[in-house]
């Protein structure tokens, strides 16, 4: 079974601070893909990075980058420099290997950057 | 380049009505799914097409809720005899791409059952 776990709630910070996101999870697949989406209040689920299991590099793109850690499991998202626009919900996901294709999810971390 | 939409975006029904929800995928994908959020959760997988074919069905997804996807296009999701426990947002994404393991998500559809 796959799990998916964002320990942290809820996040304020004030603009301009950097903020690290956590995500870890659970799966027997030896190949699997992770994610992060951002929900805005709009509602609108919006892609932001895949990762796939046999690939540990860590990704930049901008203000966001990723550090994704199969010796503990970790998948964590780090926004340097965050601006009102990042307050959002943002998930983390996991897809297995195999013929299945679902998602699964975790239950979200509510951001909110304060000007 | 057109996203995947859904229809209506808010329904508000009546305990025990009948709903039916539309979406259309992004033209060239031919996986779609169907997920639902709840409050403060994050999408729980409901089912999965590839073309028209329905190849995978959670088992939240009861002798209530039925999915088509009759040409492999657009894709409907019908709640007969709603209950409150229905009260959601239903959120439909598609892929299908080589090589693509994302996918993309509709705006959703806010169902109310009052």
């Amino acid at each position: 079974a796959q799990k998916v776990t964002q320990a942290q709630t809820e996040i304020s910070v004030v603009e301009k601070e950097d903020v690290t996101l956590d995500c870890v999870y659970e799966t027997r697949d030896t190949t699997y893909y992770l994610f992060w989406y951002k929900q805005p209040p709009s509602g609108e689920l919006v892609f932001l990075i895949r990762r796939n299991s046999f690939d540990e590099q860590n990704e930049i793109s901008g203000r966001y980058s990723w550090n994704f850690q199969k010796s503990t499991s970790s998948f964590n998202f780090t926004i340097t420099a965050s601006q009102v626009v990042d307050s959002a919900v943002y998930f983390c996901a996991l897809r297995g290997g195999g013929a299945n294709s679902k998602l699964t999810f975790g239950k979200g971390i509510t951001l909110s950057v304060r000007p | 380049d057109t996203g995947v939409s859904q229809d209506p975006r808010h329904k508000i029904t009546k305990r025990g009505q009948n709903v039916t929800f539309r979406c259309d995928p992004i033209s060239e994908h031919n996986r779609l799914y169907w997920y639902r959020q709840t409050l403060g959760q994050g999408p729980e997988f409901l089912t999965y097409f590839q073309n028209e074919a329905q190849l995978e069905k959670s088992r939240l997804l009861s002798d209530r809720f039925s999915a088509e996807r009759p040409k492999g296009s657009f894709s409907t999701l019908e709640i007969q005899r709603t209950e409150q426990g229905d009260s959601a947002m239903y959120l439909c994404a598609s892929n299908g791409l080589a090589g693509e393991r994302e996918q993309f998500f509709g705006p959703g559809t806010r169902l109310t059952v009052l």
